[in-house]
Parts: C-alpha cells; structure tokens; sequence
C-alpha cells in the first residue's frame, strides 16, 4: 500500500511570498488532515477533511492560510503572504475515517523556511 | 491551553532497560489515545492506541497505561532498543465521528548501547 505523498520536501522562500503544498492521501482514505509542527513542538491542526468538506478548521489562519481538497482526494495547503513565523514543518496525515479508526497515517512533510 | 503534556523533553535509557514515557492531559472528554513516534526528516508513525474502557494494551515490546483518575499515561518499552532512538508524541482524541487529535509536545528518547 502506497503511503501519503506529500511535495516539495523542502521551499525556502522569502517573507511576503506565495508558497503551495501538495497531499495524495492513501488511497481510499475518507478523512484528510493539514498539520504545522514547529520547531520543539507538537503537530497542530491546521485543516481537517471529510472527503471534499471542510470538519475543522479552527486553527487555519484564514487571513494567510487556505487549503482545498479536489474531488475529495488530492489536497493543497497555501500560504499568501508568507511570514517569518510560518517557518515549519508541514505534514499532511490521512485516515480511514470510520469511528473509532483513528490511527492516521502520515506523509514525510514539507519543510518551509521563510527569510 | 495545553491539553496534552509531556513534561519530559527528552530521556536517555541504557539498551537492554526499560523505557517509561510520561504523558498528561487535562481535558477530561478525552476518550481514546495514541502514541506516535517520529524518527528525523519523517512523519509520525503510529505505535500504539487505547481506549478508555481499558487501562492497560500492550504489543510486543510496546505496552500503554492509562489512569483515567489521574489523567495520565505512559508507554513502557521494554527492551529498549538503539532502534528506538526517535521522538515520541502522546495524542488523545474525543469521540466525536470526526477524530480530532491534539498532540503533546514530544519526548526525546535516547537508547545508548
């Protein structure tokens, strides 16, 4: 079984700039989640999935950040404009999403440095 | 808010030993929990859950206790293996259908051969 993809591994980009993140979850897998980890810290949710529809996002800095799932697979994370404190790593998880099912298998990430 | 501590940073345990991985958490409609461990430039690999009706699951080397009275629990590793060397993160979610899980901060387990 193939496991999340996730691209790029890594972007550096300066403050004020665009940056976009890309997920393939496992295939089959109904639930889809967006998490930033920062440095010495544990994941925070960003954005969580249900097939195509929005469940959470109550921790998405909405002004900046955006993040949509095509057709209930594919997802996209973006950032516009980048700041110095979006500088993290980006991980992309998905799981069954049947109740009680809540290991979530998770992709390599994307590290963003913002200058 | 913090609502899932792990107030060891890191840990340093001889191969061979027991490893005892401490976490806490403070909202009590927690009902299902999760152990991770994350190895560098990867993702978290799951190791680990339990529910609130046990207290107690193991598997294979890897066994978790949950005290629901004290809002604790720990995962013992026994034998500690160099392989084991990674970060490891304490999750607890609510049962809800939609499996929000809040993450603690993470513990650093050394093995030492």
């Amino acid at each position: 079984e193939a496991g999340v993809a996730q691209s790029p591994r890594y972007k550096i980009i300066e403050k004020r700039q665009s940056v976009a993140f890309w997920c393939n979850p496992i295939s089959g897998h109904a639930t889809l989640y967006w998490y930033q980890q920062i440095l010495g810290q544990g994941p925070k949710l960003l954005i969580q999935f249900q097939n195509n529809g929005v469940v959470d996002d109550s921790q998405l800095p909405k002004d900046r950040f955006s993040a949509e799932r095509l057709k209930g697979v594919d997802s996209t994370l973006k950032i516009q404009p980048a700041k110095l404190e979006d500088s993290a790593v980006y991980l992309c998880a998905s799981s069954p999403g049947l109740a009680g099912e809540n290991e979530q298998f998770f992709g390599p990430g994307t590290r963003l440095t913002v200058l | 808010d913090q609502q899932v501590k792990q107030n060891s940073p890191s840990l340093s345990v001889q191969e061979g030993r027991i490893s005892i991985l401490n976490c806490d958490y403070t909202n009590s409609m927690f009902d299902y929990f999760l152990w991770y461990k994350k190895y560098p430039a990867e993702g978290p690999t799951f190791l680990i859950s339990i529910s609130s009706i046990k207290d107690k699951n193991e598997d294979g080397r890897f066994t978790v206790f949950l005290n629901k009275s004290a809002k604790h629990l720990s995962l013992h590793i026994v034998p500690s293996q160099p392989g084991d060397s990674a970060v490891y993160f304490c999750a607890a979610s609510a049962y809800g259908g939609y499996q929000k899980v809040t993450f603690g901060t993470g513990t650093k387990l050394q093995v030492i051969p």
